[in-house]
């Protein structure tokens, strides 16, 4: 079965500081995996996605995340962290053909940034 | 773009009502899903579709049940409300196979802006 381990429930760092949120999957062939935000009382917004290829992908809002096959990892990044990125980010594991279609979310991380 | 739309935003029930999540997406996306939102748990699972007709449990569907009979509209049901089933409710959806675009995209889900359930 599919999983998602998001360790940090919550960071606190300060503004222009970098970030690195953790994830590690469990997955029995090539995953798709996702990270989401979601500011308070929203939905999710996709702030990038893997599926393929190049395993340093570029997302939204100046984020970016690596794949690590062998350490089961996609890793959230960013240099410099700005008081607008406060919110709790979700990684997410999926397939895309049959019984493998569902969508499996990690517990979240809950970035507070301090000014 | 209208995307994922729920109806309703927020909504109190008492115990034992019966209430329909409504939720409807626009992009002839083939895969719909329904989760629960709880402070510190994540997102959980409750029901998922691969298509119209098609419908299959997820990780928590006790006391909840679904129905696909388009495309476009995969309503949750909550018969006998209960208080373990307040929180916030997301219908998502995405291309999936054999729908249009690249692999990127029919990967992609997007969401609805979250119902909020209160049980009293």
């Amino acid at each position: 079965a599919q999983s998602v381990t998001q360790p940090d429930i919550h960071i606190t760092v300060s503004e222009g500081a970098s970030l690195e949120l953790r994830c590690n999957y469990s997955y029995g062939a090539t995953p798709y995996l996702f990270w989401y935000v979601q500011s308070p009382g929203q939905g999710l917004q996709l702030l990038l996605k893997y599926f393929s290829g190049d395993t340093l992908v570029q997302g939204i809002k100046g984020f970016e995340a690596e794949f690590k096959r062998s350490q089961s990892s996609f890793n959230l990044r960013k240099p410099s962290v700005h008081w607008s990125d406060a919110a709790e980010y979700f990684c997410a594991v999926g397939a895309n053909t049959g019984t493998a279609s569902k969508l499996t979310f990690g517990t979240g991380t809950r970035l507070q940034v301090t000014l | 773009n209208a995307g994922v739309t729920q109806t309703p935003k927020f909504r109190i029930l008492k115990i034992g009502q019966s209430m329909t999540l409504q939720c409807t997406q626009d992009m002839n996306h083939n895969y719909m899903y329904w989760y629960r939102q709880d402070p510190g748990m994540g997102l959980k699972l409750i029901y998922y579709s691969v298509g119209a007709g098609i419908t299959d449990k997820g990780e928590v569907p006790n006391g909840y049940n679904v129905s696909r009979s388009t495309t476009e509209d995969f309503p949750l049901r909550l018969e006998l409300a209960a208080p373990s089933q307040t929180s916030v409710y997301f219908c998502a959806s995405r291309g999936g196979e054999g729908s249009r675009g690249g692999v990127g995209k029919r990967a992609e889900a997007f969401f609805g802006q979250g119902t909020r359930l209160t049980v009293v």
